[in-house]
């Protein structure tokens, strides 16, 4: 079993619609909680992070975690045909050596305008 | 302008080459990271830096090889023992490693191996 799972999609939604994008891990010691966005052919830029459980928002973007049922979320609100990409999950633990991030496979996004 | 640059875009090797992939930050990282992204697998973990003239093996490290003479210079070399190595290679960097505070990773625009 795999530490972090995701659906890899792909995901196809019309232009406006809300997008939920999700996994789920297995290690309970994960602390921060990131989403990057992947265009194709392109390196991954970081969408948001957060710490322990709770919601954060930033514009048209949610990023929310459940520690207790080791899942998190990132919601795109009013969807864009720009917001069509591969998001990424990852996370780490804060203590040790590099605090290496683990990643999930990725879900394919496209938003149809 | 700061960043992550990494070259050549697009690398075509023989079987039985070693080939060597360039990375450079200009952000003053002290971490550096080299991942292999495969097709519906997420980023794996080659090899890391966290200071110079020291790294550490990831998960798949395994018919590859670094060094980090420079701080702003961590080169991967695939050599031949690696068995697979057609992928899209991504470096990051960091501003560090010590203390408990978030430590975002940044990433270079990646180097597409293929293997003829």
């Amino acid at each position: 079993q795999k530490e972090v799972e995701q659906d890899p999609g792909p995901l196809s939604v019309p232009e406006g619609a809300i997008v939920s994008l999700n996994c789920t891990y297995s290690n309970s010691a994960f602390q921060y909680f990131m989403w990057y966005r992947q265009y194709s052919r392109k390196g991954p830029e970081l969408l948001m992070y957060t710490y322990s459980s709770g919601n954060k928002e930033d514009g048209r973007f949610t990023a929310q975690v459940d520690k207790s049922s080791k899942y998190i979320s990132l919601f795109i609100r009013d969807s864009q045909p720009s917001d069509s990409a591969t998001y990424l999950c990852a996370m780490y633990i804060s203590s040790g050596s590099a605090r290496q991030l683990t990643f999930g496979s990725g879900t394919q996004l496209t938003v149809l305008p | 302008d700061g960043g992550i640059t990494q070259s050549p875009k697009y690398l075509f090797r023989k079987e039985g080459q070693n080939v060597t992939l360039s990375c450079e930050q200009n952000l003053n990282h002290d971490a550096m990271y080299w991942y292999r992204q495969d097709p519906g697998q997420g980023l794996r973990l080659i090899y890391y830096s966290q200071i110079v003239n020291d790294f550490q093996k990831g998960d798949i490290a395994e018919g590859y090889s670094v060094s980090r003479e420079k701080k702003e210079s961590f080169p991967l070399t695939v050599t031949s023992a690696q068995k697979n190595p057609t992928a899209f290679y991504l470096c990051a960097s960091s501003p560090g490693t010590s203390g408990s505070s978030y430590n975002e990773q940044f990433f270079g625009p990646g180097t597409r191996l293929t293997v003829l």
